[in-house]
């Protein structure tokens, strides 16, 4: 299996609602990663857990709460989102740290829509 | 300076035609380059990526990318572009010490037939 999955693939939610997304790879990778994309924009880094614990958190809003309940599984937990956070969430693992070259391995994404 | 420079935001080819898409990358950065596509709507494909093994990459759908030190470039190009090459553009690098990639702005790639 080499591919990471997201669920849903379409969420739409109001201001007041409180989701998740869903991240999944079986592919052994320790490091996992939740972007932010905006139309004509390149990913923007939210989160990224090494070995299950949390290693970087770009000053992302309380609003988005990761959690890393295995190795295998990634969430983020949604709560009182804004318009402006309607956007391409997307999902990536890697086998180990990037800057001694490896890949990231990216999700389909989930498209979410704040109401 | 950027990190990673990706000139021209858009790039249209007719079909047949050579594509060329540039990245620079900035000294400070690990001698890890990666190029990276994205179709409307879905995720980031890996195209290929420079390791450090060999100055010219090859990759899937027929894209190569030639490493060049002295012009701190990583130009991604293919011979005969094809319809179903029209997507978005990533250049990325790593960041030393740090887990996380820089990506260029991106290049949109629109192919007349």
């Amino acid at each position: 299996d080499t591919e990471v999955t997201q669920t849903p693939k379409h969420l739409v939610m109001g201001m007041t609602n409180k989701k998740s997304l869903k991240c999944e790879q079986h592919m052994g990778h320790r490091a996992m990663y939740w972007y932010k994309q905006k139309a004509k924009k390149p990913p923007e880094l939210m989160f990224v857990y090494s070995y299950e614990k949390l290693s970087i958190n770009e000053s992302v809003p309380s609003r988005f709460s990761p959690e890393c309940p295995n190795s295998s599984l990634l969430n983020l937990h949604l709560h009182a989102l804004q318009p402006e956070d309607s956007a391409l969430y997307l999902c990536a693992s890697s086998p180990g740290v990037l800057h001694t070259g490896n890949e990231q391995f990216f999700g389909p994404g989930t498209r979410l829509t704040v109401l | 300076a950027q990190s990673v420079t990706q000139l021209g935001s858009h790039v249209s080819v007719s079909e047949g035609a050579l594509v060329l898409l540039r990245c620079n990358y900035s000294s400070s950065v690990p001698p890890y380059l990666f190029w990276y596509v994205q179709y409307p709507n879905q995720g980031l494909q890996l195209l290929l990526k420079y390791t450090s093994a060999a100055t010219l990459v090859k990759g899937i759908n027929g894209f190569e990318a030639e490493f060049k030190k002295s012009e701190t470039s990583f130009h991604l190009t293919k011979p005969s572009a094809h319809m179903s090459d029209a997507a978005e553009y990533f250049c990325a690098a790593a960041k030393y010490n740090f887990n996380k990639f820089y990506f260029g702005s991106g290049t949109k790639l629109n192919v007349k037939p």
